[in-house]
């Protein structure tokens, strides 16, 4: 069962554009969420991140925004500029059994911003 | 500052051939995890471990076994490889629980 979903597989965005990439989560133990930017044949690399106790967390260009209620966050990109185009993936994290942080990624989502 | 490292980068096995895929990282973290990636499916958990001595069970554990050798060396042992676990694998690391995870470059993996 997946606990971090991200039902977009693929997003496609003018340069210059919002980029809102989205993701949900099914356990309310998560507490930290992360997205991480991936390119072909390199490892993820970290983008930004958001504790629970806040709705928002603004870096730059890049912005997450967190919906606990809904169990829901949210990255956006604004402006959009060609590099962007990456997959992009969201994950969560927990303190699981009292101790062991588990770390728990969504399926991404393929970023196409065209010029 | 070399990060997290995994070796080897690519590797071709026979179905029911052995390997062990190796991590280590120079950043002095307590956590390593192990990731595979097959399209469609995401970053999906095999094992992790949150300090040394300590190994525990991720989203898909079957066919794996894990070592954390010492607090650098977190190693992923395939006994009897088969063609499902043709994926491409990321070894990763974090400092503490409210902390990002550092990737290395990733080994793909293809069993045929």
């Amino acid at each position: 069962d997946q606990q971090v979903k991200q039902n977009s597989p693929s997003l496609s965005v003018q340069e210059g554009r919002i980029s809102i990439l989205n993701c949900d989560y099914t356990n309310s133990m998560f507490d930290y969420f992360l997205w991480y930017k991936k390119y072909p044949a390199e490892g993820p690399t970290f983008l930004i991140s958001i504790s629970s106790i806040k709705d928002k967390n603004e870096d730059g260009r890049f912005t997450v925004f967190l919906n606990k209620s809904a169990k829901h966050l949210s990255l956006h990109i604004v402006p959009s500029q060609p590099g962007d185009s990456a997959v992009y993936f969201c994950a969560a994290s927990a303190l699981w059994g009292g101790a062991t942080n588990k770390l728990i990624f969504g399926t991404g989502t393929l970023l196409a911003v065209q010029p | 500052n070399a990060g997290v490292t995994q070796t080897p980068k690519f590797q071709v096995l026979k179905t029911g051939q052995s390997m062990t895929l190796q991590c280590a990282q120079d950043m002095n973290h307590n956590s390593m995890y192990w990731y595979r990636q097959d399209p469609g499916m995401g970053l999906r958990l095999i094992y992790y471990s949150a300090s040394e001595g300590t190994t525990d069970k991720g989203e898909v554990p079957n066919g794996y076994n894990v070592s954390r050798l010492n607090k650098r060396e977190f190693s992923l042992r395939l006994e009897s490889a088969a063609p499902s676990q043709t994926s491409v694998y990321f070894c990763a690391s974090k400092p503490g629980t409210y902390t990002e995870a550092f990737f290395g470059q990733g080994t793909r993996l293809t069993v045929v």
